[in-house]
């Protein structure tokens, strides 16, 4: 059974700073991994797609990149607004239309 | 272009009462989803539906949880009786359908159910 696991489980940085938020995955057979913000009383937002094939994704500030052999991947923040304060979601695709979430990141930048 | 309705978005019942919530996909996604997600948890899949047909219900605890997907627009989660383990935020998600392997998936803003 795939599992997603997420660290830290919480962060608390200045605004302006670099951050990486880390997603691992048991099961290294996926077809790919969507990274996801989640603000307070909301649904989910799609930041960043990367299919099995590619290494990196970028938008933006965001990037994301994908280990599929280590089952790893990490979602790089540049220069962090407080406007960035959400909680992050990792989810892989393993199975036929199946995501599998992480319990996601809980993300505080303050001014 | 309007994303995935939900409604309502606050439900507060007492437990052994009936609920329904309703989703409304993005306009040509033909693949709908059920997920739940329990506080500080990621959500989960209950059911998923290719058009008109439930695919995947395998998590869908069946002796109180019911859905549709009528004319394979709009669906409709049912739970009756509903529990006090219930109170959970109900999220509805939709893709196009054309891979399923690749296809990215639309979140609407969820429900969130208190059962007292």
């Amino acid at each position: 059974k795939q599992e997603v696991t997420q660290i830290p489980a919480a962060l608390s940085v200045p605004e302006g700073e670099n951050l990486v938020l880390n997603c691992s995955f048991t099961d290294s057979a996926i077809y790919n991994l969507q990274w996801f913000r989640q603000d307070p009383g909301k649904g989910l937002t799609s930041l960043l797609l990367i299919q099995s094939s590619q290494r990196e994704q970028t938008s933006g500030r965001l990037n994301a990149s994908l280990d599929k052999s280590s089952g790893r991947s990490t979602l790089y923040i540049a220069a962090s607004q407080p406007g960035d304060s959400a909680t992050y979601l990792c989810a892989v695709r393993a199975g036929y239309s199946t995501l599998t979430f992480g319990k996601g990141t809980m993300l505080l930048v303050s001014p | 272009e309007a994303g995935v309705v939900q409604s309502p978005r606050y439900k507060i019942i007492e437990k052994k009462q009936p609920v329904a919530f309703w989703c409304n996909p993005i306009s040509g996604h033909n693949t709908l989803y059920w997920y739940l997600q329990n506080l500080g948890q990621g959500p989960e899949l209950l059911i998923r539906y290719e058009n008109e047909e439930a695919v995947d219900d395998s998590q869908l605890p069946k002796d109180r949880f019911s859905a549709e997907r009528l004319k394979g627009v709009d669906s409709t989660l049912k739970i009756q009786p509903a529990e006090l383990g219930d109170s959970a935020v109900y999220l509805c998600a939709s893709s196009l359908g054309r891979d399923g392997r690749l296809d990215e998936q639309y979140f609407g803003p969820g429900t969130r159910l208190t059962v007292t």
